[in-house]
């Protein structure tokens, strides 16, 4: 099947731990995504990769660093994980960044910090 | 700062024809997208408007007023598998995806 694919599906870890969610598309796109949905159900981006481009949200914190091994791989890394660090994560990926960038998403990580 | 309103919740028969409402204010305007987002699965795309008007696809269609910053998503023949939460996005101008925080529909029979 043609998707993203990202794992965990969930994740419990205790605070002060490093984690990594892992994330591939099979979709030949060049750009991809990590998008974290709280509890209000916003999405925000947190990184967008593409053609060996990282652009960051400058909201998010240092303590999540994105990995990209090759095109359709983006790893998301995250350490020290804080309570609030709980949500679930998306990672996406896209033809290019402009216009009718229509996004596939993965299934989503729902991590949750004690 | 950059906006995206819509409601929080509205509820509908099956059968009928809902309609739900998103304004935006945004640094610039590269389009609009509408997403869908069953509870625990992954946002699916819907639509996408650029130019005003109405784009039909199927029993959904979306419009778009750039002038007023306004967009609705149009949903006839209510299934109850449209219950679901319905994203409203805006790219800005430096092709930056803005969310809402999406309104969550719920069908009764």
């Amino acid at each position: 099947d043609t998707a993203v694919s990202q794992t965990p599906k969930y994740l419990v870890t205790q605070m002060g731990n490093d984690k990594s969610i892992k994330c591939e598309q099979n979709l030949g796109h060049d750009t991809m995504y990590w998008y974290k949905q709280d509890s209000k159900k916003f999405l925000k981006i947190m990184f967008s990769y593409n053609n060996k481009e990282l652009i960051i949200n400058e909201t998010v914190p240092n303590r999540f660093s994105p990995k990209s091994p090759d095109k359709a791989h983006l790893n998301l890394h995250i350490n020290s994980l804080e309570l609030g660090d709980s949500a679930v994560y998306f990672c996406a990926s896209s033809h290019g960044l402009a216009g009718a960038n229509v996004l596939t998403f993965g299934a989503g990580s729902r991590l949750t910090v004690l | 700062g950059q906006n995206i309103d819509q409601p929080t919740e509205m509820t509908a028969t099956e059968g009928a024809i809902v309609q739900i409402n998103c304004t935006y204010q945004t640094s610039g305007f590269n389009g609009l997208f509408w997403y869908q987002q069953h509870a625990g699965e992954a946002p699916t795309f819907l639509s996408y408007n650029v130019l005003d008007g109405l784009e039909e696809k199927g029993r959904f269609s979306s419009f778009l007023s750039r002038s007023k910053g306004y967009s609705y998503l149009l949903l006839k023949e209510l299934q109850m598998k449209d219950s679901a939460s319905y994203l409203c996005a805006v790219m800005d101008s430096n092709y930056q995806l803005i969310w809402g925080a999406g309104t969550k529909l719920i069908i009764k029979p």
